[in-house]
């Protein structure tokens, strides 16, 4: 099992430009999420999905879009990148809501920068 | 407002020492807490949750919903401990809030 992968590890954008974080996950899990870590202020949730086709809003979704075409796979689209949303982004999945029953695993990150 | 406060950034011990990393929350519902672990270039992972009422690598954590408290304690610090640690409150039935994180640091 390769777990939770993210893609790409590193990005640089420019304000105004648009990009999507890529999640999968091969554990057939059921809740995926992405988080936003910002220096000590700990992680914010920003978009979750319940299942395929479910998806719904966090703490922090302005300027975010997901969505959940299958199982595997959770996309995050960043649609006009601000400075603001420069970032440590971590996607997690578990097979029950939120881990509350399980053990939620995490992604590696993704390292964004917007100029 | 749901809120989880971990009130210190660091806490620095000499090993063998007891540890006891503080968190509290704010929830009107009935909580669910956990304990995450970030190792140095590691993914954030599962320390423990309340509802099993586990000891995981000599940590335990106690939910007193009187002080609105679950902190995390181990008798006795081992430098492997070292890492950032997260406490997380599950609300709404489906979401987690993080507070902030307390880095521990275990001195030889």
């Amino acid at each position: 099992n390769a777990g939770v992968t993210q893609t790409p590890k590193f990005q640089v954008l420019k304000t105004g430009q648009s990009m999507t974080l890529q999640c999968a996950q091969d554990m057939n899990h059921e809740y995926m999420s992405w988080y936003r870590q910002d220096p000590g202020m700990g992680l914010r949730l920003i978009h979750y999905s319940v299942g395929a086709g479910i998806t719904d809003q966090g703490e922090v979704p302005n300027g975010y879009n997901v969505s959940r075409s299958t199982t595997e796979d959770f996309p995050l689209r960043l649609l006009s990148a601000a400075p603001s949303q420069t970032s440590v982004y971590f996607c997690a999945s578990s097979y029950s809501r939120a881990g509350v029953t399980d053990t939620q695993y995490f992604g590696p990150g993704t390292r964004l920068t917007v100029l | 407002a749901q809120r989880v406060t971990q009130p210190e950034k660091l806490l620095s011990v000499f090993k063998g020492a007891p540890v006891e990393l503080k968190c509290n929350y704010s929830y009107s519902g009935s909580p669910e807490l956990f304990w995450y672990v970030q190792y140095s270039r590691q993914r954030l992972q599962l320390l423990l949750r309340h509802i099993s009422r586990e000891s995981i690598k000599g940590f335990t954590a106690d939910l007193n919903k009187g002080e609105t408290s679950f902190h995390l304690k181990k008798p006795f610090a081992q430098e492997e401990d070292s890492a950032m640690y997260y406490c997380a409150l599950l609300y709404n039935t489906d979401k987690l809030i993080f507070g902030t994180g307390t880095r521990l640091q275990v001195f030889p």
